[in-house]
């Protein structure tokens, strides 16, 4: 099962900024939070990854709570392509493993104009 | 360029017929993974395997079968012992030391008539 909770469904108008919750209480220190989008009916696309620190790419930001217990995706200036849903998904990596990524049904985002 | 292909994009089959649904990939990854996706629903994992000619069942592998002859393929056989194969099937594949997740292919939609 997946380790993450998300809000089924979020609103949100184009050119602000979108606020993905996600938490994830039971995360284990060696497990990173992934971020991952569909776009109806395409394979899911990596948006971005971390550990404890915040993190940044040109795609998205993503907020880890000091206790790693929830993060936030950050898209800041949200157009209509980026309606998707999105999966935030916590996986182990340790030495040379890495766990499987598990999906759960993640947030379906809807940029309105 | 370098990526993951799946083919066929739509496929019908009618019950009690097996199907093999066909995944090639050229990023010289080593890990391939097969998931099925619902309407509505996450992915879920079928198989995935590591390293050529090994593979492991995931959470749902009844019903399916696989082989990894190839380091870039990977073909799903879903079988008449599947009871519901209707679905939007996943191929996704990653290099072995990587950490930044998956890279998916565009997906076969199976319908069985």
């Amino acid at each position: 099962d997946a380790k993450t909770t998300q809000p089924p469904s979020m609103d949100c108008a184009e050119g602000r900024a979108a606020n993905l919750p996600c938490n994830h209480s039971t995360i284990s220190g060696n497990e990173y939070v992934y971020w991952y989008r569909q776009i109806h009916s395409q394979g899911p696309q990596y948006i971005i990854h971390g550990l404890k620190n915040n993190e940044t790419n040109e795609m998205a930001s993503l907020i880890i709570t000091e206790d790693r217990k929830s993060s936030t995706l950050i898209l800041p200036h949200a157009t209509l392509r980026d309606t998707a849903v999105y999966y935030c998904i916590v996986r182990q990596i340790e030495g040379g493993s890495q766990g499987n990524l598990i999906f759960g049904k993640g947030t379906k985002l809807s940029v309105k104009p | 360029d370098g990526g993951i292909t799946q083919s066929p994009k739509y496929l019908f089959r009618k019950e009690g017929q097996n199907v093999t649904l066909s995944c090639e990939q050229n990023l010289n990854h080593d890990a391939m993974y097969w998931y099925r996706q619902d309407p509505g629903q996450g992915l879920r994992l079928i198989y995935y395997s590591q390293i050529v000619n090994d593979f492991q069942k995931g959470d749902i592998a009844e019903g399916y079968s696989v082989s990894r002859e190839k380091k870039e393929s990977f073909p799903l056989t879903v079988t008449s012992a599947q009871k519901n194969p209707t679905a939007f099937y996943l191929c996704a594949s990653s290099a072995r030391q990587e950490t930044y997740g998956y890279t998916f292919g565009s997906g076969t939609r199976l319908t069985v008539v």
